[in-house]
Parts: structure tokens; sequence; C-alpha cells
């Protein structure tokens, strides 16, 4: 699977939209983005995930770039429940034998 | 969520004594995982399974072995527990129509 680099951490005001940056250069053609997020202590959570076109669903958009070395997950209101620890990873969506590799993540403070 | 229980979610143990994690579903989900997570180490997976009596290893699955006797259940068990197996241990199923995997709460292991 393709390495990911991800800010170690990032801060945003309550109810401005929260971005996340994602480095995917080595990226496959075969190879989905998927974001997952880890509340302290907390099994992490599904956000969503994209292969080339651009997802958005009730938690979070995902915009993945033309040429696909890069993403960004976009929060629209973040609110102080979002404070997490935020997951990029590439794998290849088909097959449950591909595991997924959790990276350290960004953690992304939400305050007041 | 996938419908995933842990049990234990806690225990406390000593070096040399066999410790057994459970991970319960109600989704019939085909393919189920064990990862343990520490600090600056992210998630890692142990083992995984594929359907009733089919596993295969992971990254770390030195001194665990996992059993898969029913669709629903997914057994980690340490013969011998050591310190180094101090973990927080998450089980995951795999919901096969968005290929994503779906995280139970966790069970926090510490072996002294």
């Amino acid at each position: 699977d393709a390495k990911t680099t991800q800010p170690p951490s990032m801060d945003c005001a309550e109810g401005r939209a929260a971005n996340l940056p994602c480095n995917h250069s080595t990226i496959s053609g075969n190879e989905y983005v998927y974001w997952y997020r880890q509340i302290h202590s907390q099994g992490p959570q599904y956000i969503i995930h994209g292969l080339k076109n651009n997802e958005t669903n009730e938690m979070a958009s995902l915009i993945i770039t033309e040429d696909r070395k890069s993403s960004t997950l976009i929060l629209p209101h973040a609110t102080l429940r979002d404070t997490a620890v935020y997951y990029c990873i590439v794998r290849v969506g088909t097959g449950g034998g591909n595991k997924l590799t959790f990276g350290t993540g960004t953690q992304l403070k939400v305050e007041l | 969520d996938a419908g995933i229980t842990q049990s234990p979610r806690h225990k406390v143990t000593e070096t040399g004594t066999p410790v057994t994690l459970r991970c319960h579903q109600t989704e019939n989900h085909r393919y189920m995982y064990w990862y343990r997570q520490d600090p600056g180490h992210g998630l890692r997976l142990i083992h995984y399974s594929y359907g009733v009596k089919d596993t295969d290893k992971g990254e770390v699955s030195d001194g665990y072995s996992v059993s898969r006797s029913k669709t629903e259940d997914f057994l980690l068990t340490l013969e011998s527990a050591t310190s180094s197996q101090t973990s927080v241990y998450f089980c995951a199923t795999l919901a096969g129509v968005t290929d994503t995997q779906y995280f139970g709460p966790g069970t926090r292991l510490t072996v002294l």
C-alpha cells in the first residue's frame, strides 16, 4: 500500500471548516483513499473513502486531486466533538485481506 | 457501528497466564480482524479471519493465536501473556458492500 503523509496536528475554531490534508504521491491506480478518525480511547470510526472522484456524505467531504497524489478531508462545520486523531489510509479497495495500515495521523483540536 | 462488542473491556493479568479476548458481531460479516494499538505505533494487525475456521497472520502475530468457530465470534488468545502485550486491542469487521472496516470499542489489557 502507498505511504501517506499528514501533518501531526491542526487546530480549528468551532463552526469553521476543518481541512485536513494528506499526501499520497505513490498511490497506484487501484488504490482507494480512506479516512478514519479516533476519538480518545474509542475504536477508529470510518468517515469516508474515494477512488478519484470527490465524495460527500453526512460526515464529511473528500476532495482528491486530479493526479490523485493528495487529498483533503473537509469537515464543513467543525464542533468540539470532532476533536480526534484523523487517519488517511491508502489501500487496494477490494478484498478483505487488504488490511488497513494506520500511520500516526493528524490530531485535530477544535476550540471555542 | 457494525454491531461489534468486545469482552472483557478491561483486564489486568499476570505474566505467564493465558488470556482470551472475545469479539462478537451481529452483522454476519465474513471478515474479522484483531489489531493492537500502542503509543507511537498506531494500529497494527495481529490476525484476521476470512471465514469460519479460516484465519491468517498479520504483521505482529507472534505470541497470539486466534480461532473462529462461528461467524459471529472471533477469539484472540495470548497463550502466555507477557508485559510487551500490554496494549489496547481492537476488533474490526469488514462491511462487504462498502468494503470498509468497522471497529469495536476496544479491550484494554494490562500484563503485570
